[in-house]
């Protein structure tokens, strides 16, 4: 069973790079789904995308986060110009589409900003 | 803003006793609950669901209550094991399409053999 997989699992950067990361979503979901968690608080919504479509992305956090999913596949978010209060877990998750599917989630990747 | 809470950040119950875990939400969009498992190092894992046209939804020790009127839905874990020790995060979402999902903070449960 291969469920949703992301990369890195890990990453420490330095203020003011940038980084992308990588989620691959269950093969049948065309719904993926990025979210960002902080430390003691649950997951928060930021984008999502119905196949390459990107359906919702106001709830991104600034004009530094941007996603992307060119084929329907697997999806990258980056953060540019990287800020200590970025730092936290990014969760990607999956789901079909049309009416209440759950959504499944990926291990997360964990930001760490210097 | 908070729409989704969980004012126990953590709850700790004796194997085999009852756990209950509380969950009120704010906005009366919400029509569609969920509730999600976390274990360390690992993504949340969806555990079960609830629409707001039921009251009660259950599948196996779990089963979840919606008290729409209240704006409060708890989960019930009977009896309550070890390995259910985890965090467990209330969601809801509005409509019939789940693409905005509210998250509460969440609550450690910790089941003591």
């Amino acid at each position: 069973d291969t469920g949703v997989s992301q990369n890195p699992r890990h990453k420490i950067t330095k203020r003011g790079q940038n980084v992308t990361f990588r989620c691959d979503p269950i093969s049948e979901h065309n719904r993926l789904y990025w979210y960002r968690q902080t430390l003691g608080q649950g997951p928060e919504f930021l984008t999502y995308f119905q196949n390459e479509a990107q359906l919702e992305k106001s709830r991104l956090l600034s004009d530094r986060f941007s996603a992307e999913r060119p084929k329907g596949s697997f999806s990258t978010l980056e953060i540019q110009r990287t800020e200590q209060g970025d730092s936290a877990m990014y969760l990607c998750a999956s789901s079909l589409a049309g009416g209440n599917y759950e959504q499944y989630f990926g291990p997360g990747t964990r930001l760490t900003v210097t | 803003d908070q729409q989704v809470k969980q004012n126990s950040p953590s709850l700790s119950v004796q194997e085999g006793r009852i756990s209950i875990l509380n969950c009120d939400y704010t906005n009366s969009m919400f029509d569609y609950f969920l509730w999600y498992k976390k274990y360390p190092a690992e993504g949340p894992t969806f555990l079960i669901s609830i629409s707001s046209i039921k009251d009660k939804n259950e599948d196996g020790r779990f089963t979840v209550f919606l008290n729409k009127s209240a704006k409060h839905l708890s989960l019930h874990i009977v009896p309550s094991q070890p390995g259910d020790s985890a965090v467990y995060f209330c969601a809801a979402s509005p409509g019939n399409n789940n693409n905005d999902m509210r998250f509460g903070a969440g609550t450690r449960l910790t089941v003591k053999p």
